[in-house]
């Protein structure tokens, strides 16, 4: 069958450059948001996660921002490395105990 | 994957059969999601429970239905399978509790509708 990969935008970065991913969110109301990656044939996994009353917060060699403002999320993965390419979705919780995903973004990490 | 595992990983049927897919967790959680995967949509629900016989629907509930007889096990059915399920579905958990929302995933079952 397809990818997943396939139809999504890709980011391509060089091994060692720092990557942003970018989401754009839908509801106002939610409250809470996560970051996942998905890599080949695998489910997708925790990375990061940010409430609505944080407008940043860190982890190992990642960083989430959030704009209420404009509704947009953003992972930064620093010192980016070929174990990073996998496909990266937003999730948001609006409130009714099920998360709602982006459709995601590829991300490709040339050596 | 952290007590979750589904069931079968892989599986190809003929349109129009019955088809039952497994998820089976060891963590005690209270909620189960099945979602499923398809290239251009992401991850779309289709049902959740949150707790023992308790279910509702997600936004692409037609044609699917569950069940949740115990805590550990979440069956997803496709009543007679068409070939617009053909799709990667995925099972999740999570906790209760106000802290943390997120999700831990199975690995996913590639089902073929032929």
């Amino acid at each position: 069958g397809e990818s997943v990969g396939l139809h999504l935008p890709t980011l391509s970065v060089q091994e060692g450059d720092n990557s942003i991913i970018n989401c754009a969110y839908s509801n106002s109301a939610s409250d809470y948001f996560i970051w996942y990656k998905q890599e080949s044939g695998k489910g997708p996994q925790f990375i990061i996660d940010i409430r609505s009353n944080m407008d940043k917060r860190q982890g190992q060699r990642v960083t989430v921002l959030l704009n209420k403002t404009v509704k947009h999320l953003s992972l930064q993965i620093a010192a980016t490395q070929p174990g990073d390419s996998a496909v990266y979705f937003c999730a948001e919780n609006s409130g009714y105990s099920t998360l709602t995903f982006g459709k995601g973004t590829m991300l490709l990490v040339s050596p | 994957d952290a007590g979750i595992t589904q069931s079968p990983r892989h599986k190809v049927t003929e349109t129009g059969t019955p088809v039952t897919l497994r998820c089976h967790q060891t963590e005690n959680h209270r909620y189960m999601y099945w979602y499923r995967q398809d290239p251009g949509h992401g991850l779309r629900l289709i049902h959740y429970s949150y707790g023992v016989k308790d279910t509702d629907k997600g936004e692409v509930s037609d044609g699917y239905s569950v069940s949740r007889s115990k805590t550990e096990d979440f069956l997803l059915t496709l009543e007679s399978a068409t070939s617009s399920q053909t799709s990667v579905y995925f099972c999740a958990i999570r906790e209760s509790g106000q802290i943390n929302y997120g999700y831990t995933f199975g690995s996913g079952t590639r089902l073929t509708v032929v």
